[in-house]
């Protein structure tokens, strides 16, 4: 799995737009763009996915850069309940000959204050 | 069910006894994962079975450590004479492997398990 890097915490105000970077700068052409959270005493929660293209769904945005080496998680109206750790995940090869495990790194801490 | 369920939710046990975990997956869900989160740590993989077989079971610690799936849904993990470094909450998770809609896994609650 390719290797991700993604700083250790971020803050962002409640109501405001909350990016998170995640570099992957050897990601291969096949391999997918994860990102999960993890709430507080919960198991970890599916966010969203891509692979070159970039996403959006209920929950947020993923914006893929052409080269592909990095991603922002774009959380457009961030609340309270949105403070948890933020993984990015790269290598998860959906459909393919890979059995799909994901190997979590250390993600981002987000807090959301008031 | 509508989401992976575990059980039981907590455990407390005595070192040097057995433990049983279980995973109820998604139904319809081949692929099927245990992970381990030690108190404010990461997710460590286990071991991960498609159907009914563990391909891969590199992340089991120690041959005290097993697990097996049957009906290609319900899972148990077994940790046999625990250990307190064994004290953390496993995580079990399931995917359609790309069949359905959403590629990505869908975790339980996990089990809390504290070795005293």
């Amino acid at each position: 799995d390719a290797k991700t890097t993604q700083p250790p915490s971020m803050d962002c105000a409640e109501g405001r737009a909350a990016n998170l970077p995640c570099n992957h700068s050897t990601i291969s052409g096949n391999e997918y763009v994860y990102w999960y959270r993890q709430i507080h005493s919960q198991g970890p929660q599916y966010i969203i996915h891509g692979l070159k293209n970039n996403e959006t769904n209920e929950m947020a945005s993923l914006i893929i850069t052409e080269d592909r080496k990095s991603s922002t998680l774009i959380l457009p109206h961030a609340t309270l309940r949105d403070t948890a750790v933020y993984y990015c995940i790269a290598g998860f090869n959906a459909g393919g000959t890979s059995y799909g495990k994901l190997t979590f790194g250390q993600g981002t801490i987000l807090t959301v204050h008031p | 069910g509508a989401g992976v369920s575990q059980s039981p939710s907590n455990k407390v046990t005595e070192k040097g006894k057995d433990v049983e975990l279980r995973c109820d997956p998604i139904s319809g869900h081949t692929a099927l994962y245990w992970y381990r989160q030690r108190l404010g740590q990461g997710l460590e993989f286990l071991i991960y079975f498609q159907g009914n077989s563990a391909p891969d079971k590199s992340g089991l610690p120690s041959d005290r450590f097993s697990a097996e799936r049957t009906g290609e849904s319900v899972s148990t993990l077994t940790i046999q004479r625990t250990q307190q470094e064994d004290s953390a909450v496993y995580l079990c998770a399931s995917s359609s492997m790309g069949q359905g809609p959403n590629y990505g896994y869908t975790f339980g609650s996990g089990t809390r398990l504290t070795v005293v």
